[in-house]
């Protein structure tokens, strides 16, 4: 089975801090992505990568930044929590550009 | 359209009935549409993927079908269920970065 996991699922961080938002597939994926679900606004995309090392930015990467070291791993990193920065965060993998893209089951993060 | 639209935002129908939802996308340059379900505290998963003009896919009582020359596809549930409450998403994607695109979703609850 398709298997996507993102490590924390329930977190609450402090404006500045920073923030890692760890996520794992074992499917040998070559795309990874990671989004953001605000009520009304359906899934944005922040970052995306299509291969170890390498990365691209979505429609919304202000604020954000990521980090694929190796292929199944792919972070996503905020440098400084901001209050705009509460979502909840998706991170999904795909083999190739356009296929089916299979979701971990979220992470919540308030930044309070 | 510039953007992937979802109608209606959400909808309550009664245990037995049968319902459809719509998504617009843009159609020029267009590469596939898919339908993911999202259920409460579970990942979204993919229901169908379709890429040619006229495709209709089903899955039980769920169908899907694609009119990619004026950008509008339909998701039917014959015989609704409380299962199949959940969000209902649709994503396109174009061109050569086949990026997804999701709409906002539709919410859709089935009442006993």
């Amino acid at each position: 089975d398709v298997k996507v996991t993102q490590s924390s699922r329930y977190l609450v961080k402090r404006t500045g801090e920073k923030v890692f938002l760890e996520c794992v597939q074992d499917m040998d994926h070559e795309n990874m992505f990671w989004y953001r679900q605000d009520p009304g606004l359906g899934l944005r995309l922040i970052y995306f990568s299509y291969d170890v090392k390498m990365k691209e930015k979505g429609d919304i990467p202000e604020g954000y930044s990521v980090s694929r070291e190796k292929k199944e791993r792919f972070s996503l990193i905020l440098e400084s929590a901001s209050t705009n920065q509460t979502s909840m965060y998706l991170c999904a993998s795909s083999l190739f550009s356009g296929n089916t893209i299979y979701f971990g089951e979220g992470s919540w993060l308030t930044v309070v | 359209i510039l953007n992937v639209e979802q109608s209606p935002q959400s909808l309550h129908v009664q245990e037995g009935d049968s319902t459809n939802f719509t998504c617009s996308f843009p159609s020029s340059n267009f590469y596939a549409l898919h339908w993911y379900r999202w259920e409460t505290a579970k990942s979204p998963e993919a229901l169908f993927v379709m890429t040619l003009n006229g495709d209709e896919k089903k899955k039980g009582r769920i169908s899907a079908t694609l009119n990619t020359k004026e950008g509008y596809s339909y998701l039917y549930i014959k015989g609704s269920q409380p299962e199949d409450s959940a969000t209902y998403l649709c994503a396109s994607s174009s061109g050569s970065a086949r990026q997804l695109t999701f709409g906002s979703g539709t919410q859709l609850t089935v009442l006993p």
